[in-house]
């Protein structure tokens, strides 16, 4: 089944210390983003990939940091979290290249509701 | 900059009875438009897109939306809702060559039985 998957679903953590919400794609996309849902304000893009070793900020990108080392991955990485990044993150991929009719569409993942005391 | 708005932050309607969903947009250039549906607890899923062609874009789950160039409106409808409906509705504006997504703010759609 073609997907994107998302762990963990749910993470409580305290202030400063470090965590990785993973992210990995079976559907062999080029393109690859993370957001961020907040109540009142939509969706908003923290960092995007066009392709492997390619990434670059989005609209809230300060905080977290990426890598895009395999086609199929793209964890998001929290330094070091703060309260403010207490939010539902959701992972996207699609193929704006080799698609078809369906390259313009992004399929998400099922969501990370991050907690941060 | 590209942008869109859903003026709307919660939309009732009673079962069997039509919905529209409201969204406007600015873009520079066509417009690539777009529909999710998130439902409690899942993320977004993909309902229907414009990207050229037909004003009247048909999706899934029996919806459907128009394009509307001179008032910059991309409306989801639906001719008789269903309680199954209830869910919060994003559109979405792709911005440029990033093939980022431009969300709006969401709408609760509340279906009454």
């Amino acid at each position: 089944e073609a997907q994107v998957t998302q762990n963990p679903r749910y993470l409580i953590t305290v202030t400063g210390k470090k965590l990785t919400v993973t992210c990995s794609q079976n559907m062999n996309h080029e393109y690859m983003s993370w957001y961020r849902q907040d109540p009142g304000l939509g969706l908003r893009q923290i960092y995007y990939s066009m392709n492997v070793e390619v990434t670059d900020k989005g609209d809230v990108p300060e905080g977290y940091k990426v890598s895009r080392k395999e086609k199929r991955n793209f964890p998001l990485i929290l330094e070091s979290p703060s309260p403010n990044q207490t939010s539902l993150y959701f992972c996207a991929s699609s193929s704006p290249l080799t698609g078809g009719s369906t390259k313009n569409i992004q399929y998400f993942g099922a969501g990370t509701r991050l907690s941060v005391l | 900059a590209q942008s869109v708005a859903q003026p709307e932050d919660q939309v009732n309607v009673a079962e069997g009875n039509p919905l529209t969903v409201k969204c406007t947009y600015s873009v520079s250039g066509n417009p690539y438009l777009f529909w999710y549906v998130q439902y409690p607890n899942r993320g977004l899923q993909f309902l229907l897109k414009y990207i050229t062609g037909d004003n009247l874009v048909k999706g899934s789950y029996g919806f459907e939306a128009e394009f509307n160039k001179s008032q910059t409106s991309f409306h989801l409808k639906k001719p008789s809702a269903l309680v199954s409906d209830s869910a919060l509705y994003f559109c979405a504006v792709r911005g440029g060559a990033t093939n980022k997504l431009i969300f709006g703010t969401g709408t609760l759609l509340a279906v009454q039985p």
